[in-house]
């Protein structure tokens, strides 16, 4: 079955520092987002992606944050410099489209980021 | 804008008991509504969808979900619950013209033996 995967795993930055999360959506889908989770807190969307351009984005989405879907299959989420408030795990989604409030997200295994 | 609530963040329950984890919602449009399981170090997996119709809706696993609109709930249920049930669950919606998932704080399911 295709699924979402994401790299690293693991992440481990300086305060500063810019990251450059890593996504695989499953093949044929055409939604793309990212959420983040806190730990002991909610799952938050940041930003949506639908035909190479940003469908929609939370106000956590500041202007540290970009997206990129650099080639065919990789899609992106670059924090240009970290805080130590930027710790979380991140989750990648995809989505077919069509009635995309319909369609099931399917999220990847997460990126945890840690801000030291 | 919508809101979740997941009231319990954690229900213990011993093998082979029935199960309910309560999630309520807040919007003030029509919403769809979802339910993910998260396994240790997994991602989400949805267990199941309301989007229309009957309310009642069946997903894997044997976990089932009833939509109450005037209650505001969209409560999961499993008639037994298993070891291997043991996970942290999401509720969440969708709606509003938002593209985003709006989640609940999650309930740590833990299955006592």
């Amino acid at each position: 079955e295709p699924e979402v995967t994401q790299t690293p795993s693991h992440q481990v930055t300086q305060m500063g520092q810019e990251v450059i999360l890593r996504c695989v959506p499953i093949s044929n889908h055409l939604y793309f987002y990212w959420y983040r989770q806190i730990l002991g807190q909610k799952v938050e969307f940041l930003v949506s992606f639908y035909n190479n351009e940003i469908s929609e984005k939370s106000e956590i989405f500041d202007d540290q944050f970009s997206v990129e879907r650099p080639d065919g299959s990789n899609f992106t989420l670059k924090i240009r410099s970290t805080k130590l408030e930027d710790s979380a795990m991140y989750f990648c989604a995809s989505s077919k489209g069509g009635e995309a409030l319909q369609e099931t997200q399917y999220f990847g295994p997460g990126t945890r980021l840690l801000v030291l | 804008a919508q809101s979740v609530t997941q009231l319990d963040s954690q229900v213990p329950v011993f093998e082979e008991a029935p199960v309910e984890l309560r999630c309520n919602y807040s919007s003030s449009v029509s919403v769809y509504l979802f339910w993910y399981v998260q396994y240790p170090n997994q991602g989400l997996q949805l267990l199941l969808k309301y989007l229309s119709g009957s309310t009642l809706v069946k997903g894997i696993n044997g976990f089932e979900a009833e939509f109450n609109k005037s209650q505001t709930s969209f409560h999961l249920r499993k008639p037994s619950v298993h070891i291997s049930d043991t996970a942290e669950y999401f509720c969440a919606v969708a709606g509003g013209g938002a593209d985003g998932l709006t989640f609940g704080k999650g309930t740590h399911l833990i299955i006592q033996p």
